[in-house]
């Protein structure tokens, strides 16, 4: 069985481009989360999405990033425009369960963001 | 405030002796608790969890101990491997689905 799929999982951009980031999870998995990992340091939720509702963005920076699950499977995080700050590995991850009870995420490979 | 952290940034064992990785949160409502292995140029990895009815969990090779008392969470590795080597990070949650990681302990095996 495939994991978490993630594309692409290296991007070099400038400061000031917009770079988007693309996730498929784990097939039948209805809940689907973005993390930001600086160097040196644990994941950091952004955003978490149970089938297609973004059940908890408190953490996501909505003046440059937005994210989208449309049709509740695969999801995309943009970041518009991206700034020095930005450089992180972004990780997507799913899991089988729905709010109320925690079940083992599966993590993808993460994107490295690099903007210069 | 809300976050889980380990004492040691990076901890060097020798191949064949049982490695220890400590955790200390600090959320006394936590109750679900989990260790990630991370290598290089991966994601994290489920290790093995726990549940805070619960003070001892083993599994293949690892055991984690829960100590409610202090907020300790630890993490045994038993015979430790050269596949062992990985960032390890230990996570809370509580009750909702949020997992909150802490910063990591590096673990280098020694030849």
């Amino acid at each position: 069985e495939a994991g978490v799929v993630q594309s692409p999982r290296y991007k070099i951009i400038e400061k000031k481009q917009p770079v988007a980031f693309w996730c498929n999870p784990i097939s039948g998995h209805n809940t689907l989360y973005w993390y930001r990992q600086n160097l040196g340091q644990g994941p950091e939720l952004l955003i978490r999405y149970e089938n297609e509702e973004a059940v908890d963005d408190s953490q996501l920076p909505k003046d440059r990033f937005s994210a989208e699950r449309l049709k509740g499977v695969d999801s995309t995080l943009k970041i518009q425009p991206a700034e020095l700050g930005d450089s992180a590995v972004y990780l997507c991850a799913s899991s089988s369960g729905l709010s109320g009870r925690v079940y083992e995420q599966f993590f993808g490979p993460g994107t490295r963001l690099t903007v210069l | 405030g809300e976050s889980v952290g380990l004492h040691l940034p990076t901890l060097s064992v020798q191949e064949g002796d049982n490695s220890i990785i400590n955790c200390a949160y600090s959320n006394s409502a936590s109750d679900y608790f989990i260790w990630y292995k991370q290598e290089s140029g991966k994601g994290p990895q489920f290790i093995i969890d726990i549940r805070s009815n619960m003070d001892k969990r083993q599994g293949q090779r690892v055991t984690v101990l829960l100590n409610k008392t202090v907020k300790h969470l630890s993490l045994q590795i038993a015979a430790t491997q050269p596949g062992d080597s990985a960032v390890y990070f230990c996570a809370e949650s509580t009750r909702d689905d949020k997992i909150i990681f802490g910063k990591g302990t590096r673990l280098h095996i020694l030849p």
